[in-house]
């Protein structure tokens, strides 16, 4: 099936500090996209990619969908204390598959 | 805009008792999804409906667990008899387009707990 591999599962970070995840497929996928889930609600869409290559940022967020179109990276810049969520990269072609997700603590 | 309208957002039940969970999509999209999350597998897709057909079920668990879509703005995630091990919570989650990527956007989920 369509697996998707995202890492790291954790991380821990200061305030003010750089984030980068990532997500990697054995599979192709048409579109990459980026969620975050806050305790209690469903994930929100963060970012979209359609094309392979694409970098697109939203605010502090930059993602990009890698050229083999097998994987794709979200970096957060200057982390803040509400940046604290779980974060999903999610490939879809005809339905959507979501990874594990990366779990950020923002230490203030 | 209203969001994808999950019911009920708790619901406990003994093992063996059926349960409903409903959704209300985003009215004018046309793909409706459900999602169950649990620590241990993450998002698993359960089945998703394009213009009310169901396409793609094989996420489902097994034969206790059905859906239905008898319309546009409405859908069911029915599972009889439920066990312990289907505590989880269920997400739907509704597109604008027959995949291809078009952004889901979710409900807040159905937290289940079965005894």
């Amino acid at each position: 099936g369509q697996q998707l591999n995202q890492s790291p599962q954790s991380m821990f970070i200061q305030e003010g500090e750089d984030v980068s995840m990532n997500c990697t497929s054995s599979s192709i996928f048409n579109t990459w996209l980026w969620y975050k889930q806050d305790p209690g609600e469903g994930p929100v869409l963060l970012i979209a990619l359609y094309k392979a290559g694409e970098l697109t940022s939203n605010g502090r967020l930059t993602a990009q969908f890698g050229i083999t179109r097998k994987d794709s990276f979200l970096n957060i810049s200057a982390s803040i204390p509400s940046d604290v969520g779980i974060y999903f990269c999610a490939g879809s072609n005809n339905d959507m598959r979501f990874g594990a997700g990366t779990r950020l603590t923002v230490k203030p | 805009d209203a969001g994808v309208i999950q019911s009920p957002r708790h619901e406990v039940t003994e093992m063996g008792q059926e349960v409903t969970l409903r959704c209300k999509p985003i009215s004018g999209h046309n793909s409706l999804f459900w999602y169950r999350q649990t620590m241990m597998r993450g998002l698993e897709l359960l089945i998703y409906f394009n213009n009310n057909v169901p396409i793609d079920d094989s996420g489902m668990p097994e034969d206790r667990f059905s859906a239905k879509m008898p319309n546009a703005s409405f859908s069911t995630l029915k599972i009889q008899p439920s066990e312990p091990r289907d505590s989880a919570v269920y997400f739907c989650a509704s597109s604008w387009a027959p995949g291809g990527g078009s952004p889901l956007h979710f409900g807040n989920g159905t937290r289940l707990t079965v005894t």
